[in-house]
């Protein structure tokens, strides 16, 4: 079955970086398209940008532009988000989510449990 | 970027109840319009998309409609399962959008 599993909380500094991992299974990794999103309290959630897997391609939201990096490594099925100059306003949940395939663009049939990051002094 | 408003923020119901939550777009989006339930802790499960498709697996007290800006997702007769966080998406235009969320709560 699919499965997507992130990694850890994270707690970090103003100023500093996070790097959070989704891993894949349950389905062939490079064939479906991968989003990452966030939820901060109280708020909706945030589409935050997107890889394609099977060439690493990435785009962003505009407002990540420029501080967030968007990998994977096709070897342990995973992908990575790694947002740089965190602030507080930063600290959310951040979800992985696959785009499925046969449906709409940008329709998320799967989705991971979720990794909380805090950014705090 | 389109904004999604979702209602109620919270509604409390209960097992056997039909619920109704509302979700409007700020300009057309034809269709483009998915559901999910989100249960703390949990991933986010999709119910429904293009407005009124089911989702394979999904019960078929879940139903969804509209088209346009105004949109609605439907729970038959509300089971013990079903109390969780619902919201929607717009999947026509980037940035994809989502609205606030309702909670669905024991009365």
């Amino acid at each position: 079955q699919v499965q997507l599993v992130q990694s850890g909380a994270e707690v970090k500094k103003p100023g500093a970086s996070v790097k959070v991992s989704c891993k894949a299974s349950g389905y062939t990794f490079t064939t479906y398209y991968m989003h990452w999103l966030r939820q901060a309290p109280g708020q909706g959630l945030e589409w935050m940008g997107k890889i394609n897997p099977s060439g690493g391609s990435a785009d962003y939201a505009q407002k990540f532009q420029g501080r967030v990096s968007m990998t994977r490594d096709t070897t342990t099925s995973t992908i990575y988000m790694e947002m740089r100059s965190l602030r507080s306003e930063d600290s959310a949940v951040y979800f992985c989510a696959r785009e499925g395939v046969g449906l709409p663009a940008a329709t998320f049939d799967y989705w991971g449990q979720g990794t909380l990051v805090t950014v705090s002094s | 970027d389109i904004q999604m408003t979702q209602s109620p923020f919270s509604l409390s119901a209960s097992v056997g109840d039909r619920v109704t939550i509302t979700c409007r777009a700020s300009e057309n989006i034809i269709t483009f319009l998915n559901w999910y339930q989100h249960k703390p802790g949990k991933a986010p499960k999709l119910l429904i998309y293009t407005a009124s498709t089911l989702q394979s697996g999904v019960p078929s007290r879940f139903s969804g409609s509209g088209s346009g800006t105004d949109f609605t997702l439907t729970i038959r007769s509300l089971q013990p399962e079903d109390f969780a966080t619902y919201f929607c998406q717009q999947s026509y235009n980037t940035p994809w959008t989502f609205g606030q969320g309702t909670k669905v709560e024991v009365k």
